[in-house]
């Protein structure tokens, strides 16, 4: 099974700064990585796929980068939107399609 | 736009079966395949498993034993049995899909149903 390893685990960032989150896989996955934003009560959201692909209807401010075994997601501008939980799923070498533990990110 | 409706789940007993049904609108049900995801508290996301419309199912290993899918094409739903839960079990249970056969990433989710396994 392959772990995915996110950090920091909780990240405390202001409004309209740069957020940086990192994701590391436990073995190499190529570019198959996905990013989903989760806020409370409600479903989780899809950003990026493809390591760097936005999904359909995100805001440019959210960019995907990395191979291999280690991916950023980067928020450029915060909005308050934005405070959220994310999580980063591989979905290279399944079963089982694996998780990030999730980067809860607040405003300081 | 597709959207996802779940309903079920709840309180359970310990050794008890869960079950949770994810009903789709908007679209088809053919041409995807349907999965669970769970969130334990304080914990992060977990896959379940996953279904297709023309019945073919992927597992979790660690649930396999305990896992039992269907789906209903004439009806847009798809379903979830867990069999003997446990406390570990107790999670906010969300359904999504991605597209078939490639790739594996979710593109729609459900809001999540609270399952608590309690005596």
């Amino acid at each position: 099974e392959i772990v995915m390893t996110q950090s920091p685990a909780t990240l405390s960032v202001s409004p309209g700064e740069r957020a940086t989150l990192s994701c590391r896989a436990s073995q190499s996955i190529d570019n198959h990585i996905a990013w989903y934003q989760h806020r409370p009560g409600q479903a989780p959201r899809l950003l990026i796929y493809g390591a760097s692909t936005r999904a359909t209807a995100i805001p440019a401010r959210f960019s995907g980068s990395g191979s291999g075994t280690e991916f950023t997601l980067t928020i450029s501008s915060l909005q308050s939107e934005d405070f959220a939980v994310y999580y980063c799923q591989q979905y290279d070498t399944w079963p089982p399609l694996t998780f990030g533990g999730g980067t809860k990110l607040e405003i300081k | 736009q597709v959207q996802l409706q779940q309903w079920g789940g709840g309180l359970v007993k310990p050794s008890e079966t869960l079950s949770l049904t994810c009903a789709v609108s908007g679209g088809s049900i053919s041409g995807y395949y349907w999965s669970w995801v769970r969130q334990a508290p304080g914990k992060g996301l977990e896959w379940v498993g996953e279904i297709n419309h023309g019945g073919a199912r992927n597992h979790n290993p660690s649930l396999k034993s305990r896992l039992a899918m269907s789906i209903d094409t004439s009806k847009n739903q798809f379903s979830l049995q867990l069999k003997s839960v446990t406390a570990a079990d107790t999670a906010v249970y969300f359904c999504a899909r991605r597209a078939a056969p490639k790739p594996e990433y979710f593109q729609v989710w459900g809001q999540g149903s609270l399952v608590t396994v309690s005596s």
